[in-house]
């Protein structure tokens, strides 16, 4: 079964609107992370915002925030203003703290996002 | 700056050669990581280091090897043994303490 599901394989937004992007999790753990990476063409991945299991809080960095439901297990990333610049393929990742990844990264598959002027 | 290097940016080679990646990073950190994208798809972890002189296999490692004998580098042999070794490489690296992964700007390997 996957462990990171982002259903949109592609999304448009029209710029300085807001965007959302889901993903959802599967782990039995009580302790992991979430992450939200961009990768655009150039193919170097950039790292956005981080979601501890334990914070109480939804992580925000700038125009990106993360819209972290625990009980839904989803872990959507919303960005707020779009930009041209953010037209690239997104990534969602999940480090399990004591399951069988041993601590690494699992990838979705990834969304791409397209913004339009 | 710091930062990971990979080069080349893209490679080519023969089917039946072995090819190897370079990945060097002056972060001083203690894990590295290889990692496979193919085309439409996230990334898929080959061989990772959480220390010099050790490393792990990853969900894909066969076909690949890699060496960590220096905290800074952690090249990744793609050897004659990989069905399918056309794809985006990317390395990354981590601080031991820490949860972000700081990854390189990736290599694209295309055997013919």
């Amino acid at each position: 079964a996957q462990k990171i599901t982002q259903t949109q394989p592609g999304m448009f937004v029209q710029e300085k609107e807001a965007v959302t992007l889901d993903c959802t999790y599967d782990t039995s753990d009580q302790s992991y992370g979430l992450f939200w990476y961009k990768q655009p063409s150039s193919g170097e991945m950039i790292f956005l915002i981080y979601q501890g299991s334990y914070d109480e809080q939804n992580a925000t960095e700038g125009r990106y925030s993360l819209n972290f439901q625990k009980a839904r297990k989803s872990a959507n990333l919303v960005i707020s203003a779009s930009q041209l610049g953010d037209s690239a393929m997104y990534f969602c990742a999940m480090r399990e703290d004591y399951g069988g990844s041993q601590g690494n990264l699992i990838f979705g598959k990834g969304t791409k996002l397209s913004v339009k002027p | 700056d710091g930062g990971i290097t990979q080069s080349p940016k893209y490679l080519f080679r023969k089917e039946g050669q072995n090819v190897t990646l370079s990945c060097e990073q002056n972060l001083n950190h203690d894990a590295m990581y290889w990692y496979r994208q193919d085309p439409g798809q996230g990334l898929r972890l080959i061989y990772y280091s959480q220390i010099v002189n050790d490393f792990q296999k990853g969900d894909i490692a066969e076909g690949y090897s890699v060496s960590r004998e220096k905290k800074e580098s952690f090249p990744l042999t793609v050897t004659s043994a990989q069905k399918n070794p056309t794809a985006f490489y990317l390395c990354a690296s981590k601080q031991g303490s820490g949860y972000e992964q700081y990854f390189g700007p990736g290599t694209r390997l295309t055997v013919t």
